[in-house]
């Protein structure tokens, strides 16, 4: 099946620098990806959508100035968090969906990064 | 968007049949219902979808009632590494975006 990788798998960084997560399509390649913020013993929580080669749409209360995403190839997207505080301590999801073959349209998700601010 | 219900918990026995419920009253003609589910400290995985008729994979089946309001995952024989959340989820169209609700946590007891 379709492999979508995140790296790092977790970070801790500390308060008011930028982290960077970066989201990989391994083995299709994915016009589309999107990225989810999930707290602790709640749902993921879409954050925004990412197109290849345009800007990001971001859902409604996202700060886009905060939440930084660039969606460079079809392989690749990343997100960086700026300036960073201890609320954005959250697990981040990315998942990318595959637009050709037989599983057209399937989403795809990554296995998550946990970000600890300090 | 469609709204959908589904039991916060529930419990089955190892190797026994699970049937997770979800109302979904509100769907469109038209909407998928997709399931998804999440390990403990893992990202979703898709798990099976459908449209009208009921549908099988490897991993489960998808029994959708005939006016398409509810919809049940059938594991056939769950096992403990089944626990997970399952999100069941209808979008308008096949390349819609993922919306997450609540979910139904299971619980498998060895």
């Amino acid at each position: 099946g379709a492999v979508v990788s995140q790296h790092p798998s977790w970070v801790i960084c500390k308060s008011g620098t930028s982290v960077k997560i970066e989201c990989r399509s391994l083995d299709f390649q994915a016009t589309t990806m999107f990225w989810y913020r999930q707290f602790p013993k709640q749902s993921l929580m879409l954050m925004a959508t990412s197109n290849e080669g345009s800007k990001a749409t971001y859902e409604q209360g996202v700060e886009k100035d905060k939440f930084l995403i660039n969606h460079a190839s079809l392989t690749l997207s990343t997100l960086t968090v700026t300036s960073a505080h201890p609320e954005d301590s959250s697990f981040y999801i990315c998942s990318a969906r595959d637009w050709q073959g037989p599983n057209a349209y399937e989403q795809y998700f990554g296995p998550g990064t946990r970000l600890t601010v300090t | 968007d469609a709204k959908t219900t589904q039991p916060n918990s529930m419990e089955s026995n190892e190797e026994e049949p699970v049937h997770l419920p979800c109302n979904h009253s509100t769907i469109s003609g038209t909407d998928y219902i997709h399931w998804y589910r999440q390990l403990p400290s893992q990202g979703p995985e898709y798990v099976i979808h459908g449209l009208t008729s009921n549908v099988n994979n490897r991993m489960a089946s998808l029994a959708i009632a005939e006016d398409r309001k509810s919809s049940t995952l059938i594991l056939h024989r769950a096992t403990l590494r089944d626990a997970a959340v399952y999100y069941c989820i209808p979008t308008v169209n096949r390349d819609d975006k993922i919306i997450f609700g609540k979910g139904t946590r299971l619980h498998i007891l060895p």
